[in-house]
């Protein structure tokens, strides 16, 4: 409903630390993964993606993992700045017609606020 | 500077009034998106484009309309319909509209207030 997700899950950690912000998809089905960065007042941004025929994939000091037999998914960020405090968002695409991904098709994640302490 | 930008940031209207929310590109994607974002939610998606002259239905249309004139915009009027209009509304683009490497640009979003 409307009032679902208005308590967004937190994360708080020092500058420095390494944080993980997880997610739990519903579809077995889902074959794409994206995370996003979202800072206040601004639109998401685009962090990392993942397809369902690999289980880890490494970008710059973010690593994202997934894991199909429990249908989860997380986001890994090593030496957390305070830049780093935002929302981030999982989105899943849950309609895999034939040709691929339909963009039109993603899912989000209700969101996970990280605050990094200096 | 290659980008997405959407106008007004903070838009005010009075209930029962039509208003127009104005999403531009200049990344040369083909396709384009609405989304709505309300206080701790997910995005939720209104409508789609993924080319000119052709657009379909997300999961929350009922109360908006849009036009693909051209590739570079994508205007989304919210109606009197729309029973619940305050949100932030997020326009974003794809190079294409099926692509695992076409991940979504985002604009910065035009909160809208009725009151």
């Amino acid at each position: 409903g409307e009032n679902v997700g208005l308590h967004l899950p937190t994360l708080s950690v020092q500058e420095g630390d390494n944080s993980i912000i997880n997610c739990a998809y519903s579809n077995s089905a889902s074959d794409y993964f994206i995370w996003y960065k979202q800072e206040s007042g601004k639109g998401p941004q685009f962090i990392i993606d993942i397809r369902s025929n690999m289980d880890k994939r490494q970008g710059q000091r973010v690593t994202v993992l997934l894991n199909k037999t429990v249908k989860h998914l997380s986001l890994q960020i090593a030496a957390t700045q305070p830049g780093d405090s935002a929302v981030y968002f999982c989105a899943e695409n849950r309609d895999t017609g034939a040709g691929g991904t339909s963009y039109g098709k993603l899912t989000f994640g209700q969101g996970t606020i990280l605050t990094v302490h200096p | 500077d290659g980008g997405i930008t959407q106008s007004p940031k903070y838009l005010f209207r009075k209930e029962g009034q039509n208003v127009t929310l104005s999403c531009e590109q200049n990344l040369n994607h083909d396709a384009m998106y609405w989304y709505r974002q309300d206080p701790g939610q997910g995005l939720r998606l209104i409508y789609y484009s993924q080319i000119v002259n052709d657009f379909q239905k997300g999961d929350i249309a009922e109360g908006y309309s849009v036009s693909r004139e051209k590739k570079e915009s994508f205007p989304l009027t919210v109606t009197s319909a729309q029973k619940n209009p305050t949100a932030f509304y997020l326009c974003a683009s794809s190079l294409t509209g099926s692509s695992y490497n076409s991940p979504l640009h985002f604009g910065n979003g035009t909160r809208l207030t009725v009151t």
